[in-house]
């Protein structure tokens, strides 16, 4: 089956820096990596997203690019705020023996934006 | 947060004893996810629905059974809750296949 490591499992940041979360995963057969975000005592938020065809996708301070062949990808955010402090998962799909796909995910990031 | 409410929102039991989790959706969508999260281990599939009655297994499914008899209800049952089941189990929805979740905001089960 898939396996999504990601790395680190802890960030430090200064407000205004830069953050990036990085993931890699195993099947090749894998086309689709959303990433989200979980506040505390709340669900995973869709933050942005990334499909297989393509090798890089902005939204405002946040972009996520992704190497198909060296099979990982990465979250990054520019200029962080304090709101920005959370726990971050990457996802891999994957497809089973139904036919259908559901999503495996990393083990978190948390990232801490200090003011 | 897209319509989805599950509950209980929290839930204490004791070993051996069965228990059932609902997850309800107003958004009629077709696909539904149950995922547990434990600390170091992030996201596991439990179960998944791809419409009424259809339901298959997940990554960690031993222990667990579901059941979906209409569109807006995921039911997830623990026949005989263990210790190891302690767990905030997620219920997820999705509109179409290898699309986007979206989240409910859990149930934290403690199993004692």
């Amino acid at each position: 089956g898939e396996n999504v490591e990601q790395h680190p499992s802890t960030l430090s940041v200064q407000e205004g820096d830069s953050a990036v979360i990085k993931c890699t995963y195993s099947d090749s057969a894998s086309n689709y990596f959303p990433w989200y975000k979980q506040e505390l005592g709340k669900g995973p938020q869709l933050i942005i997203d990334i499909r297989s065809n393509v090798g890089e996708k902005k939204d405002q301070r946040i972009a996520v690019t992704l190497n198909k062949t060296a099979k990982h990808f990465s979250l990054h955010i520019t200029e962080t705020q304090p709101e920005d402090s959370a726990v971050y998962f990457c996802a891999a799909s994957i497809k089973w023996r139904s036919g259908y796909s559901t999503l495996t995910f990393g083990k978190g990031t948390m990232l801490l934006v200090s003011p | 947060d897209a319509g989805i409410t599950q509950s209980p929102r929290h839930k204490v039991t004791e070993t051996g004893t069965p228990v059932t989790l609902r997850c309800h959706q107003t958004e009629n969508h077709r696909y539904m996810y149950w995922y547990r999260q434990d600390p170091g281990h992030g996201l596991r599939l439990i179960h998944y629905s791809y419409g009424v009655k259809d339901t298959d297994k997940g990554e960690v499914s031993d222990g667990y059974s579901v059941s979906r008899s209409k569109t807006e209800d995921f039911l997830l049952t623990l026949e005989s809750a263990t210790s190891s089941q302690t767990s905030v189990y997620f219920c997820a929805i999705s509109d179409r296949d290898n699309s986007p979740l979206h989240f409910g905001n859990g149930t934290r089960l403690t199993v004692t």
